[in-house]
C-alpha cells in the first residue's frame, strides 16, 4: 500500500495485561521503525528492522517489549505486562534506504494502561 | 547525531509568512536537514529536506546558509490548518533512527 497502516487505533489494557500493536509498512520499503510518543512532543525510538531482521534495538526495554517483522505479515510490537508508564501513542514508520532521513509514519496506536 | 535547537512555540495570523529557525551547530558533512510536521492525533509528516542553499516545494521553503549551522523553514501565507508542531532533524540515511527534539508548536489564529 501507499500508506503505513497501524491497528488498532486505540487499545486499553489493565496493568499487567498484554498489548499487541500491528503495523503494515509501505510496500517496497525495507526499513520499519517503532517510536513511542509519551508527552505531546517527546518521541522515543524503540526498534528498527531491515526486512525481517532487527536493525537497531537500542531503544527497546527488553524485559517486557518485543517486536517482529515476518515475511508476508504485518510487523508487531508486543508489551508482555503493561505498566501505567507504557501509556503513549506508538508510531510505526517505514522508509527506503535510498531516501536520506525520510520516513513515512502511520497514524499511531494510542495505548492506555489503567 | 547532531542535536537541533528550535523555538518551543510561535504564534501567527492567517495570511502571514512564518519563519521557523533551527540551530544545528554540529551538523556533519553528510547530513541533510529535514523538517517534519505533526498535526494533533496524527503521525509526523515529511515536508521538506535540503542540503544547502534553498529548497522550495508546494508546501514550504527551506533556507540553509553556507555554513549549514542553522536553517529556516518558511511557510508562506499560513492558514488555520497550518497549526501543528514542526520538527527540525538532521541525518543522512533512510535507515537511521530519527532523533526528534521538542519541536516548535505553531498556532495560527484568525
Amino acid at each position: 500500500g501507499e500508506e503505513v497502516a497501524q491497528t488498532p487505533k486505540h487499545l486499553v489494557r489493565g496493568e499487567g495485561q498484554k498489548a499487541k500493536l500491528y503495523c503494515a509498512p509501505i510496500k517496497g520499503h525495507s526499513y520499519v521503525f517503532w517510536y513511542q510518543q509519551v508527552l505531546k512532543n517527546e518521541f522515543k525510538f524503540l526498534i528498527s528492522f531491515q526486512n525481517e531482521n532487527v536493525f537497531d534495538e537500542t531503544g527497546m526495554p527488553k524485559e517486557r517489549f518485543s517486536a517482529k517483522c515476518l515475511p508476508n505479515s504485518p510487523c508487531s510490537l508486543e508489551i508482555q505486562a503493561t505498566k501505567l508508564e507504557d501509556s503513549a501513542v506508538y508510531f510505526c514508520a517505514s522508509s527506503q534506504n535510498s531516501l536520506p532521513y525520510e520516513q513515512y509514519f502511520g497514524p499511531g496506536t494510542r495505548l492506555t494502561v489503567t | 547525531l547532531a542535536k537541533t535547537t528550535q523555538p518551543i512555540s510561535m504564534d501567527s495570523y492567517e495570511g502571514q509568512e512564518v519563519n521557523i529557525t533551527c540551530s544545528h551547530n554540529n551538523i556533519a558533512t553528510n547530513d541533510y536537514i529535514t523538517w517534519y510536521q505533526q498535526f494533533p492525533s496524527q503521525g509526523p509528516r515529511f515536508i521538506i529536506q535540503g542540503y544547502k542553499t534553498k529548497v522550495t516545494n508546494e508546501v514550504a521553503s527551506l533556507f540553509i546558509p553556507a555554513d549549514r549551522k542553522s536553517s529556516t523553514l518558511s511557510l508562506p501565507r499560513v492558514s488555520l490548518s497550518d497549526t501543528a508542531v514542526y520538527y527540525c532533524l538532521v541525518g543522512d540515511t533512510g535507515f537511521q533512527k530519527l532523533v526528534f527534539g521538542t519541536g516548535t508548536r505553531l498556532l495560527v489564529s484568525p
